[in-house]
């Protein structure tokens, strides 16, 4: 496709259920970014993938958050036995190059709801 | 690590009329400075970017200012339109890593008709 297309765009879920969100890049995007946004705030860093490097995971706020990317390709977060200060729309961003500089092209995120 | 703050959290201008928002960094390092544009319902959008070797750039009815001795850069608006609401963000990137783009908390801009 043309940009970032993130799935699901919205995800309502019960308290203590896992859920998995999917990103596809930009063809050719070394880079891939989470980021996290609650209502009415900034972006908060989760995670960043550049190519087939160890990802920066420095991000990520708890051990039920985890992600993985296969090479250059599509990448899934996970969040396990969510809670409802999960709540938030959970944007991808991806990057054709990995320095300083690069533009990134951002999704137009997932919202996720936990009850 | 890399803190971005940034002024106002709202801001309502009469169309026509100019906007400001301003940001500070706190790590010297940074060199890279961008703005990003959010839309309702929508990913945020480069719109302007600066880097640290320059003090001003201008793109039609928008700049962005530097001053890398006090930290501060600035985005300007002018002749501002309805098109211009949005949420935008400012953003510093320290040089040593390029994963940690540090965003602001945004700025909600409101164009009065």
């Amino acid at each position: 496709g043309a940009g970032v297309s993130q799935s699901p765009s919205n995800k309502v879920t019960e308290k203590g259920k896992d859920v998995e969100l999917r990103c596809d890049p930009i063809s050719g995007h070394t880079a891939l970014y989470w980021y996290r946004q609650r209502l009415g705030q900034g972006l908060e860093f989760l995670i960043y993938f550049q190519g087939n490097s160890a990802p920066d995971k420095s991000g990520l706020p708890s051990d039920r958050f985890s992600a993985e990317r296969t090479g250059e390709s599509v990448s899934t977060l996970t969040i396990q036995r969510t809670q409802q200060e999960d709540s938030a729309v959970y944007l991808c961003a991806s990057s054709y190059t990995a320095g300083v500089g690069g533009e990134l092209f951002f999704g137009e995120g997932s919202r996720l709801t936990v009850l | 690590g890399e803190n971005v703050e940034q002024h106002p959290s709202t801001l309502s201008v009469q169309e026509g009329d100019s906007a400001v928002i301003k940001c500070t960094y706190s790590d010297s390092a940074s060199n890279y400075f961008p703005w990003y544009k959010q839309e309702l319902g929508k990913g945020p959008q480069l719109i302007i970017d600066i880097r640290s070797n320059v003090g001003e750039k201008k793109d039609q009815r928008i700049a962005v200012t530097l001053n890398k001795t006090a930290k501060h850069f600035s985005l300007h608006i002018t002749e501002t339109q309805p098109e211009d609401s949005a949420v935008y963000f400012c953003a510093a990137t320290p040089y040593s890593s390029a994963s940690k783009i540090i965003f602001g908390s945004g700025t909600r801009l409101s164009i009065r008709p």
